[in-house]
Parts: C-alpha cells; sequence; structure tokens
C-alpha cells in the first residue's frame, strides 16, 4: 500500500533562512506528487505538483520541490522564508491503484522566528 | 470563482443531535471527498464519491453518512453526534488522483 511520511513534525527557521520540508513516500512507480499548504483558520491550497518530465518544479510563493525517485522523496524547498509563509505544510500522493484518493503525509508545521 | 462552498462554517452541538455538512462544487469534478482533520494527525478520509451516483468508504467512515446529491454537491451526515467527531471538517473536489485536489475552507464542528 502506498505511504507519505513527513519526518518533521514541527520546524522552526529565522526569517530571511532557507527552508527546506522532507517528505518521502512508499509507491512502486511513480506517483503524482502534490505539496499544499494551509494558513492558520484555513483551508488547503496547492502549492506545487509533479506528473512527469523535469524533476525540479516550481510553484506559488516562491517554493521549489524536487523527485528524486532514488531516495522517494519529493523535497520542498524556499531560499528565504518570510514570516508570512508560517503554516502547515502537507505533502500528498497519488497512485494508480488509489482508487481516485490521494494519500497524505501528517503534515509539517513551520514556524517563523524574528 | 467559487470553487468548492462548504456550510456552516462553525457549529456546536449536543451529543446525541444529528445535522448535515453541505458542500458544493462548481469545478464541474467528477470526483468529491470528505475529511476530517485533528491536531497531530492530517487528513484523514472519511467518505468519497468518485463519481455521481456512487460513493465509497475511507479510513474513518463510522459515525458518518454521506450522500452524492447530484454532480455539483456532496452531503456529510452525522446521525448522532458524538465528543469524539469534534473536529475540522474539510470537503474536496477533484478530477481523480492524478490531479489535485480542490478544498473548501473548512466546517469547524464541536460537540459537547
Amino acid at each position: 500500500a502506498q505511504s507519505v511520511t513527513q519526518p518533521d513534525i514541527h520546524i522552526t527557521v529565522s526569517e530571511g533562512a532557507s527552508l527546506e520540508l522532507r517528505c518521502n513516500y512508499s509507491y512502486g512507480a511513480t506517483p503524482y506528487l502534490f505539496w499544499y499548504v494551509q494558513s492558520p483558520g484555513q483551508g488547503l491550497q496547492l502549492l506545487l505538483k509533479y506528473f512527469s518530465g523535469d524533476t525540479l518544479v516550481q510553484g506559488i510563493k516562491g517554493f521549489e520541490a524536487e523527485f528524486k525517485r532514488s531516495q522517494s522523496s519529493f523535497n520542498l524547498r524556499k531560499p528565504s522564508v518570510h514570516w508570512s509563509d508560517a503554516a502547515e505544510y502537507f505533502c500528498a500522493v497519488g497512485a494508480g491503484d488509489s482508487n481516485y484518493q490521494l494519500i497524505w503525509g501528517a503534515g509539517t508545521k513551520l514556524i517563523i522566528k524574528p | 470563482n467559487a470553487g468548492v462552498t462548504q456550510t456552516p462554517k462553525f457549529q456546536v452541538l449536543k451529543t446525541g443531535q444529528s445535522m448535515t455538512l453541505q458542500c458544493a462544487q462548481d469545478m464541474n469534478h467528477n470526483s468529491m471527498y470528505w475529511y476530517r482533520q485533528d491536531p497531530g494527525m492530517g487528513l484523514r478520509l472519511i467518505y468519497y464519491s468518485a463519481s455521481e451516483g456512487t460513493t465509497d468508504k475511507g479510513e474513518v467512515p463510522n459515525g458518518y453518512n454521506v450522500s452524492r446529491l447530484n454532480k455539483r454537491e456532496f452531503s456529510l451526515r452525522l446521525e448522532s453526534a458524538a465528543p469524539s467527531q469534534t473536529s475540522v471538517y474539510f470537503c474536496a473536489s477533484g478530477t481523480g488522483y492524478n490531479q489535485p485536489q480542490h478544498f473548501g475552507d473548512g466546517t469547524r464542528l464541536s460537540i459537547l
């Protein structure tokens, strides 16, 4: 069965510092990969997605993610975080045998230090 | 540009009461989903509807029922609310596992 792991429950970074959020998945073939962001009290917003092709994908709000097949990872990065990036981030995987579902990671809460 | 609309946004119930959460999407998506979100547990799928006329159980279906009223609308019903169902409920729509899901703003439900 497919699974998604986000190893870090919380991450704290200083404003202006770089960020990397980890996501590992378990699936035999190449999955469809997504990162979402949830600001406090809000719904989930799609940041970026990977379907095929270039393994480095650009998203909204200055985020990017890199698909690494050999490591079964899809880590999210941002060169310089802003206080407004404080939110919870979710990685999700879509797989051909998941029957229309996405498989979700548990989320990583990003805290920004001034 | 409504996307996915959920009603109500907030609700407080007493144990044993029933209620229906409403969800409507205007993106002509075939699939719709109901999730619950609890602290530290991410999103858990309650029920989903792959297409109009079909519904299937997700990870945590006990205590809930759903109705796919038409292509646009997918409701979630709590027949006899329990405190363990206190949560934030999200509706989402999409076109399958190979496309992103689009989310509503959530319903914050407290059961006393």
